[in-house]
């Protein structure tokens, strides 16, 4: 089976350009998360779907970030205007049901804002 | 609310030596407890899991038990190589669903 599949796996942009990043969890899974990790904030939870729907986007930092999944086999994550603050790697992770299982995470998009 | 934490790294051991990574929780209710590890470039990958108070989940020849008394599940293993160098973390996932990670630890095998 294909794992969380995330793209693109590289972004280098400019400070005020619009970001956007992709992911494709494992088919079935109900539950999506986006994650962000930086070496000073470790892994932070940003936001999280169950069926599609947004449960808790409280780990949004701010106005400019915005997440989507419009079916159940796809998901974005978009900033704008970007900043060099935002420059981390950008995880997207799914899981099967609700409860205590464990997450499938994708191998990450890694975004430089210069 | 739920937390997680790990003892602060890097920890740098030789090959063959013996590992213990130390990791404390807060939860309500009776979370399951994980061990992810991240390897350079990489995205995390479960390495192993228990769900109830006293199972010890291995991989690996890596192991930790659920220490509810304790409120621990601490990573060991017995004889560290070289390709263990990873960043390691300790999650739990209770009923509020939302998974908590520790901070990461990193460890550095040296030949």
């Amino acid at each position: 089976d294909a794992g969380v599949i995330q793209s693109p796996r590289h972004e280098v942009t400019e400070m005020g350009q619009e970001v956007t990043l992709r992911c494709k969890p494992i088919s079935g899974h109900d539950y999506l998360f986006w994650y962000r990790q930086t070496m000073m904030r470790g892994l932070e939870l940003l936001i999280y779907f169950n069926n599609n729907v947004p449960i808790d986007d409280s780990g949004m930092p701010e106005d400019r970030f915005s997440a989507k999944m419009p079916n159940a086999s796809f998901s974005t994550l978009k900033i704008q205007p970007s900043e060099p603050r935002d420059s981390a790697v950008y995880f997207c992770a799914s899981s099967l049901g609700a409860g205590t299982g464990e997450l499938f995470f994708g191998e990450g998009s890694r975004l430089t804002v210069l | 609310g739920d937390s997680v934490t790990q003892m602060e790294g890097p920890v740098t051991l030789s090959e063959e030596a013996f590992l213990t990574i130390n990791c404390t929780y807060t939860a309500t209710g009776y979370p399951s407890l994980f061990w992810y590890v991240q390897y350079p470039g990489e995205g995390l990958q479960l390495l192993l899991k228990a769900t109830k108070a006293d199972d010890k989940g291995s991989n690996k020849g890596f192991e930790a038990t659920y220490r509810k008394e304790t409120t621990s599940f601490h990573l060991e293993k017995g004889s560290v190589q070289v390709s263990d160098s990873a960043v390691y973390f300790c999650a739990l996932r209770g009923g509020s669903y939302i998974p908590t990670f520790g901070r990461g630890t990193s460890l550095i095998v040296h030949p």
